[in-house]
C-alpha cells in the first residue's frame, strides 16, 4: 500500500530556478526519507530526516517536515539539468519498514 | 563500496514461463529487500529479509513468487508461472539495518509476452 502523495505529480521547470515538491501521508511515523530515481536506474537516497526534526540541508536541497499536518517538503535550489529525475518520498514506521509515495517526475529545461 | 549487484538487467519470458533474479547486496548489510515497482508508481515490498531469515512477505504472492537469501548474503526471487501483470522492474536493496538508508541496485526490467 501506498501511503505517501506528492504533489505535484509532475513538474517543468528551468534550468536554476528552485524546485519544491510536496509529499502528505496520513499515519504516525518514526521518519521519513527523500529518494532520486533517474530513468532506468535504482533509487538514490537524499535526505532521512526524524520525526523529531523540522528541517534538514544537504548541499542544494532543503527538507522540512510537519508531523501536525503529516507533510513534508523538498526544495532544490539553483536547478540543473542533472537533477532531472522521479523524487519519492517514503515513511519509516515503527518497524522502520518504509511505504512509497507514487513520486513526482521532475524535468529541468536548459 | 560496491553498490548493490542485479542480474540480469533485462529480461523477458512468455506468460506461465519461469524467471529468476539475482542480487549481491553492500557488503555488511544485514537487511535486504526486495521491491516491484510497476511503470508510474512508486516501489511496492515484496519481502525483507533480516540476515536470512524473512522479516516481512506479506505482499508476496506466494502461490508464484519465492525468494531465498542463503547465507544471509545473495539472494534470488522467483517467479513460477509469470503473469502479464508482473511486468514491471524488480529492485533490490539493501541496508545495514532496517533503521537506515537503503541502497539499490540498477533493477531487473521484466516483461511478459
Amino acid at each position: 500500500s501506498q501511503q505517501g502523495e506528492e504533489d505535484p505529480q509532475a513538474l517543468s521547470i528551468q534550468e536554476g530556478e528552485n524546485a519544491t515538491m510536496n509529499c502528505s501521508y496520513k499515519t504516525s511515523i518514526n521518519n521519513l526519507q527523500w529518494y532520486r530515481q533517474n530513468s532506468g536506474r535504482g533509487l538514490v537516497h537524499l535526505i532521512l530526516i526524524r520525526s523529531n526534526e523540522r528541517e534538514k540541508h544537504s548541499g542544494r536541497l532543503r527538507v522540512t517536515l510537519d508531523t501536525s499536518k503529516k507533510s513534508s517538503s523538498l526544495l532544490i535550489t539553483a536547478s540543473r539539468a542533472a537533477d532531472t529525475a522521479s523524487y519519492f518520498c517514503a515513511t519509516g514506521g515503527s518497524n522502520y519498514q518504509l511505504i512509497w509515495g507514487a513520486g513526482t517526475k521532475l524535468i529541468i529545461k536548459p | 563500496e560496491a553498490g548493490v549487484a542485479q542480474s540480469p538487467r533485462y529480461k523477458i519470458i512468455e506468460k506461465r514461463q519461469s524467471v529468476a533474479f539475482w542480487c549481491n547486496p553492500i557488503s555488511g548489510h544485514a537487511t535486504l529487500y526486495w521491491y516491484q515497482q510497476i511503470l508510474g508508481q512508486g516501489p511496492k515490498l515484496l519481502i525483507q529479509f533480516q540476515n536470512n531469515g524473512v522479516v516481512d512477505d506479506s505482499q508476496l504472492p506466494k502461490d508464484r513468487f519465492s525468494a531465498e537469501r542463503l547465507k544471509g548474503v545473495d539472494s534470488t526471487l522467483k517467479i513460477q508461472p509469470a503473469k502479464l501483470e508482473d511486468s514491471a522492474v524488480y529492485l533490490c536493496a539493501s541496508s545495514y539495518h532496517s533503521n537506515q538508508p537503503q541502497h539499490f541496485g540498477d533493477g531487473t526490467r521484466l516483461s511478459i509476452l
